[in-house]
């Protein structure tokens, strides 16, 4: 069963401190996506990469957020010093987009719960 | 730029009745693919529906259907027969497919509550 895994589940960390997040995407898949949920801002894309490259940030602090594919397997975003406002859920989705086809759907990972004190 | 509404906040619905969670859209992309994602008290995000832009029958899976009205830029979500396992927040999103740009974009959400 193919899965998106995301690691750690649940991060608490004061503010200042460095924070990363790990994601390794279903096998074969070549686009990755990270977004953010909060109450407040519901469902955010934060960057998205397509063979390990990135395609789209604009929706990512770049002062303090770096977005990552060290190789296919493993995606990260860091938050560099981190801040009480990036308290949220941050979840990664994995795609298989090959061009003329049609391809639907993306698979979430079960998120990153993240608490900043 | 795209935008998705979701009117409801929360909704109710006694078990086994039918259920209907509104969607509109705006986007002035031509082709763009319209998702339905299910998101219970434990997080993940569950893919349910998809609708392509260019799809001339609604789409169905299982006991989902979507009821894409184009020209009035709807994409609602209808549940049949609720079961106490629908209860969840419930979440329309869109694409463009044109571009290939791929990322969705989300409305806020309906929390949906089945009663027995």
């Amino acid at each position: 069963d193919a899965r998106v895994t995301q690691t750690p589940r649940h991060k608490v960390t004061e503010m200042g401190q460095e924070v990363t997040m790990r994601c390794q995407p279903i096998l074969g898949h070549n686009t990755v996506f990270w977004y953010r949920q909060t109450m407040m801002q519901g469902l955010e894309l934060l960057a998205y990469f397509r063979n390990r490259a990135p395609l789209d940030d604009s929706g990512m602090p770049k002062d303090r957020f770096s977005a990552e594919m060290p190789d296919a397997t493993l995606a990260t975003l860091k938050i560099q010093p981190s801040e009480p406002r990036d308290s949220a859920v941050y979840f990664c989705a994995s795609g298989l987009v090959i061009a003329s086809l049609s391809d639907h759907e993306q698979f979430f990972g079960p998120g990153t719960r993240l608490t900043v004190l | 730029a795209q935008k998705i509404t979701q009117t409801q906040p929360g909704m109710f619905v006694q078990e086994k009745e039918a259920v209907t969670l509104d969607c509109t859209y705006d986007t002035s992309d031509q082709s763009y693919g319209l998702f339905w994602y299910k998101q219970p008290s434990s997080g993940e995000m569950i893919f349910l529906i998809y609708q392509g832009s260019y799809d001339e029958q609604n789409a169905t899976e299982g006991r989902y259907s979507l009821n894409f009205q184009k020209a009035r830029k709807s994409a609602n979500l209808v549940i049949s027969a609720s079961q106490l396992g629908d209860s969840a927040m419930y979440f329309c999103a869109m694409r463009d497919m044109d571009t290939g740009r791929r990322a969705l974009t989300f409305g806020s959400g309906t929390r949906l509550q089945v009663q027995p």
